[in-house]
C-alpha cells in the first residue's frame, strides 16, 4: 500500500497570500496517478487536479499542481476567501489511497 | 448533469451487513469506474474499492474481506454491501465517478450502533 503523508498538517494564511502543500508518498506513484481535492464542512470532496497537474473542469487557474514520482505540491497561487477549506492528495492506482488532509486556515 | 444520490438505512446493528445504493443520473454507467468512499465524523478520507462494468473490482485490502461491490445497469444504480460492521464502520458513504473522483454524491451518514 503507498501510504500518503500531507505537510503541514495546518496553514495558517490571509487572503491574497500564496499557498503551498505538499504531498509525499512512500514509494513512486505510477504514472502521476495523483489528484487533489478540495473539502469544505458538510460537503462531498471536489476534484481540483488529476495526473499531479491537470486542473479539473471548471477549477480557476490560480490552482496548480506539481511534482512526480514521490514529491508532489498543490499550489494556490493567491487565495480568495473560499478557498479555506481542507485538502486532500489521492493516489489512483491500483489500490488507491489518500492522504490525510492539510488544513488551510484563515490567520 | 451527472448527479449521483446514495441512500440506504441510516443505522446498522454490530455485525450485520450495510447495504448502499449508489443512483446514477445524466451519464452511462457502463463507461466509467465507480468508487465508494467513506469518512468517519472529523476524520479523513478513506477508499472502499472500485468496480467497472460489472467485471473488474478493486477493494481496499484492509476492507476486502468484508466488501463487495455490484452494478445494475438497468437501474443506472451502483450498491456496497459491507459485512460484519462494527462501530468503526460508522461514517458519511460517498459513491463518486472515476479513476480519479471527478463526480461525487452528497454523501450518506451511516451509523452502527444496537
Amino acid at each position: 500500500e503507498i501510504v500518503l503523508t500531507q505537510s503541514p498538517g495546518t496553514l495558517s494564511l490571509s487572503p491574497g497570500e500564496r499557498a503551498t502543500l505538499s504531498c509525499r508518498a512512500s514509494q513512486s506513484v505510477n504514472s502521476n496517478y495523483l489528484a487533489w481535492y478540495q473539502q469544505k464542512p458538510g460537503q462531498a470532496p471536489r476534484l481540483l487536479i488529476y495526473g499531479a497537474s491537470s486542473r479539473a473542469t471548471g477549477i480557476p487557474d490560480t490552482f496548480s499542481g506539481s511534482g512526480s514520482g514521490t514529491d508532489f505540491t498543490l499550489t494556490i497561487s493567491r487565495l480568495e476567501p473560499e478557498d479555506f477549506a481542507v485538502y486532500y492528495c489521492q493516489q489512483y492506482g491500483s489500490s488507491p489511497t489518500f492522504g490525510p488532509g492539510t488544513k488551510v486556515e484563515i490567520k | 448533469q451527472v448527479q449521483l444520490q446514495e441512500s440506504g438505512p441510516g443505522l446498522v446493528k454490530p455485525s450485520e451487513t450495510l447495504s448502499l445504493t449508489c443512483t446514477v443520473s445524466g451519464d452511462s454507467i457502463n463507461t466509467y469506474y465507480w468508487s465508494w468512499i467513506r469518512q468517519p465524523a472529523g476524520k479523513g478520507l478513506e477508499w472502499i474499492g472500485r468496480i467497472y462494468f460489472s467485471v473488474s473490482t478493486n477493494y481496499n485490502p484492509s476492507l476486502k474481506s468484508r466488501v463487495t461491490m455490484s452494478i445494475d445497469t438497468s437501474k443506472n444504480q451502483i450498491s456496497l454491501k459491507l459485512s460484519s460492521v462494527t462501530a468503526a464502520d460508522t461514517a458519511v458513504y460517498y459513491c463518486a465517478r472515476g479513476y480519479y473522483q471527478d463526480y461525487w454524491g452528497q454523501g450518506t451518514l451511516v451509523t452502527v450502533s444496537s
